[in-house]
C-alpha cells in the first residue's frame, strides 16, 4: 500500500524557518517525481514545488521561489521542503504528492502556521 | 502563474450530469496534455480523478470523464450521486517545470 506521511509542521514566527519531511513507502520512491502542494485555511490548492526522481530537475512556484528548497533522499525514501523567510501567507496545510504529469498519491498533510 | 479559472459552484440532482470548466491559456491548458482533475472532501487529501485530459485511473468510476478544447478543459460527472458532493480542482502543467491549479469548484448534489 502506498503511503506518504508528512511531518515537521508547526507554529513559526514571521521570518522564521521550518523543514518539512515526507516519508514514502509502498512504491519505488526513487523512480518518481515528487511534489509539494499547499492549501491555506478555507482556500484552494496551490502547487509549490516538484523534484525529479533523481533530484536533477526542480521547479518552484513564483510565490515561493528563493525562499523554499526542495530535496530528497532516495536511500531513505524521504522528501523534504526547507522553508525560510516565512510569511503569514505561507500558513497552510502542506501535502506531498507523487507523480510527474499528474499526482497519483497524496499524504494527509502537515499544518504550518506562521504567526507571532 | 495565474490560477486557472473554474466556476465557484455547480450543482445537479441525483442522476443528472454536471460539467465543470477549467479555463487557462495557451501557455498552460491549451499547450499541454498534462491536465488533471482532483476531488477533495473537507479535511481530506485530494484524490486523482482524471489525468492527461481524459484518462481515468483504475478505480475511478466511469461516470467521471474529462475533455479539452483549446484553452479550456472540462470535467463531467454523469449520473450524479450523493458521494460526488465535494470540491473539484483542475491543474495543468504550465511549462518551465511548473504547474498551476484551478480556483476550485464546489459541487452540490441537490
Amino acid at each position: 500500500e502506498v503511503q506518504l506521511v508528512e511531518s515537521g509542521g508547526g507554529l513559526v514566527q514571521p521570518g522564521g524557518s521550518l523543514r518539512l519531511s515526507c516519508a514514502a513507502s509502498g512504491f519505488t520512491f526513487s523512480n518518481y517525481w515528487m511534489n509539494w502542494v499547499r492549501q491555506a485555511p478555507g482556500k484552494g490548492l496551490e502547487w509549490v514545488s516538484r523534484i525529479k526522481s533523481d533530484g536533477s530537475n526542480i521547479g518552484y512556484a513564483d510565490s515561493v521561489k528563493g525562499r523554499i528548497t526542495v530535496s530528497r533522499d532516495n536511500a531513505k525514501n524521504m522528501l523534504f521542503l526547507q522553508m525560510s523567510s516565512l510569511r503569514g501567507e505561507d500558513t497552510a496545510v502542506y501535502f506531498c504528492a507523487s507523480g510527474g504529469g499528474a499526482f497519483d498519491y497524496w499524504g494527509q498533510g502537515t499544518l504550518v502556521t506562521v504567526s507571532s | 502563474q495565474s490560477a486557472l479559472t473554474q466556476p465557484p459552484s455547480a450543482s445537479g440532482s441525483p442522476g443528472q450530469s454536471v460539467t465543470i470548466s477549467c479555463t487557462g491559456t495557451s501557455s498552460d491548458v491549451g499547450g499541454y496534455i498534462y491536465v488533471s482533475w482532483y476531488q477533495q472532501y473537507p479535511g481530506k487529501a485530494p484524490k486523482l480523478m482524471i489525468y492527461e485530459v481524459s484518462r481515468r485511473p483504475s478505480g475511478v468510476p466511469d461516470r467521471f470523464s474529462g475533455s479539452k478544447s483549446g484553452n479550456t478543459a472540462s470535467l463531467t460527472v454523469s449520473g450524479l450521486q450523493a458521494e460526488d458532493e465535494a470540491d473539484y480542482y483542475c491543474i495543468s502543467y504550465a511549462g518551465s517545470n511548473t504547474f498551476v491549479f484551478g480556483t476550485g469548484t464546489k459541487v452540490t448534489v441537490l
